[in-house]
């Protein structure tokens, strides 16, 4: 398996708290992703980056912010949760484009 | 706004049978992805096509893309239960580095 992982797997928040997902690679790729997944949705891109310090927002970046200080490391965000961001987040990292991303195992997150 | 889409969205099949699930895309991409996804787990990557025409097969599933048509299929053949699992096709902006979903096909193999 790649070396990506995810931290938490499993959270439960109340709305209105501060909440920040961890996506941690030992593969030194260039871009990493963040997904959202719902039923009847599939996986919907929340931000990205294509290196150190330089993200972008994806089709539903709104409530969420991101950070990368590190090639290694991609935090996700979210200032004020909402139980609309209840959902299960994918973290996957990429280092061209002949190559699939690769998933993180996911952080389930529970928005009361 | 990018769109992928996938039909059908639930599939029930018998052992033995074949069946092809569509992925068609709205923007221009020669990248297109296959994933798989076992309920409760994360995706795991199947085919990646790289070009109009690419077809790559592994087992009893076979990927094909025509970019011109905006179009990829996974042709399931003989039908087995260790393939009940969820579908995802992905592409990729032509801008580079976006991957967009499909909403997904749920595939239920019945003995």
């Amino acid at each position: 398996d790649a070396g990506i992982t995810q931290s938490p797997r499993h959270k439960v928040t109340e709305t209105g708290t501060p909440v920040t997902l961890r996506c941690h690679q030992t593969e030194n790729h260039r871009y990493m992703y963040w997904y959202r997944q719902d039923p009847g949705h599939g996986l919907r891109l929340i931000h990205y980056s294509y290196g150190v310090k330089d993200t972008d927002k994806g089709e539903v970046s709104d409530g969420y912010s991101v950070s990368r200080s590190k090639t290694e490391d991609f935090l996700l965000t979210l200032e004020s949760a909402t139980s609309s961001q209840t959902s299960v987040y994918f973290c996957a990292i990429s280092e061209s484009l002949v190559r699939s991303p690769v998933f993180g195992p996911g952080t389930r997150l529970t928005v009361l | 706004e990018l769109k992928v889409e996938q039909n059908p969205l639930f599939l029930s099949m018998q052992e033995g049978k074949n069946y092809t699930i569509y992925c068609n895309y709205s923007t221009t991409s020669d990248r297109l992805y296959w994933y798989r996804q076992d309920p409760g787990k994360s995706l795991e990557s199947l085919f990646v096509l790289l070009s109009n025409g690419a077809v790559k097969q592994e087992g009893r599933l076979m990927a094909s893309l025509d970019t011109k048509a905006r179009l990829s299929t996974l042709h399931i053949t003989a039908a087995v239960h260790d393939l009940s699992a969820t579908y995802f096709c992905a592409v990729d902006t032509n801008t580079g580095n976006q991957f967009y979903f499909g909403t997904g096909t749920s595939l239920t193999v019945i003995p």
